[in-house]
């Protein structure tokens, strides 16, 4: 069945660090993939979205590429602040189907 | 435009009752997706409603159920609570034709003493 692996958190950065997020995938065909982050408290937003291979989701300085030949979606921001601290989730989609969700990362930005 | 709303935000019960959530969609979305949260469980899918009919359930047992109004808002029940019911309980909704990106709404969070 399809599965989304992310790497384990938690994970601690200072402002203005890089950050990367690993997500690799497995499944059949062609799935849409996804970032969804949760802050505290609150449900989850849709980050960013990729639907096809080589395509690059992006959004509020977060980015992410389908790599089909590695089976990855790893999400990467430049330069992170206090307020990106949430849980990252790498989710994927095929067709009329649930989310297949990753089991989270938990972000924290020190100042 | 409003997003996916999901009420009450907080629901506390005890073993053996009832509880009842609920779910308004986007305006013109016409599937409704149900996800249990339990705190180190991760995100786990319950069930889809589209126009009115149950397509898919996760693997829950039957006291988990719901349905799908005209309007497309959805319940879901949960009947004969156990503890380990308590969990955030969120809703996405959807448009298949729009490539069934699934937005969610701010959960209900259910508490079973």
């Amino acid at each position: 069945g399809n599965s989304v692996t992310q790497m384990e958190g938690p994970v601690t950065l200072s402002e203005e660090a890089f950050l990367t997020i690993n997500c690799t995938y497995t499944a059949t065909g062609y799935p849409s993939l996804f970032w969804y982050v949760q802050y505290p408290g609150e449900g989850l937003q849709l980050l960013l979205k990729a639907t096809k291979a080589d395509d690059k989701g992006s959004n509020k300085g977060f980015e992410a590429t389908y790599r089909k030949e590695t089976t990855s979606f790893h999400l990467e921001k430049g330069s992170v602040q206090v307020s990106d601290s949430a849980v990252y989730f790498c989710a994927l989609l095929q067709g009329a189907q649930k989310l297949v969700f990753g089991q989270g990362t938990r972000l924290t930005i020190n100042p | 435009e409003a997003g996916v709303t999901q009420s009450p935000t907080h629901l506390i019960k005890t073993r053996g009752q009832q509880a009842t959530l609920r779910c308004s969609p986007i305006s013109g979305h016409t599937s409704v997706y149900w996800y249990q949260q339990a705190l180190g469980l991760g995100l786990q899918f319950l069930l889809w409603y589209d126009e009115g009919e149950e397509r898919n359930r996760g693997n829950f047992p039957p006291r988990f159920s719901g349905r799908q109004f005209p309007n497309y808002s959805s319940e879901l029940n949960v009947n004969a609570l156990e503890l380990e019911d308590s969990a955030l309980y969120l809703c996405a909704s959807s448009l298949l034709s729009q490539g069934n990106i699934q937005y969610f709404g701010a959960g209900t969070r259910l508490s079973v003493l």
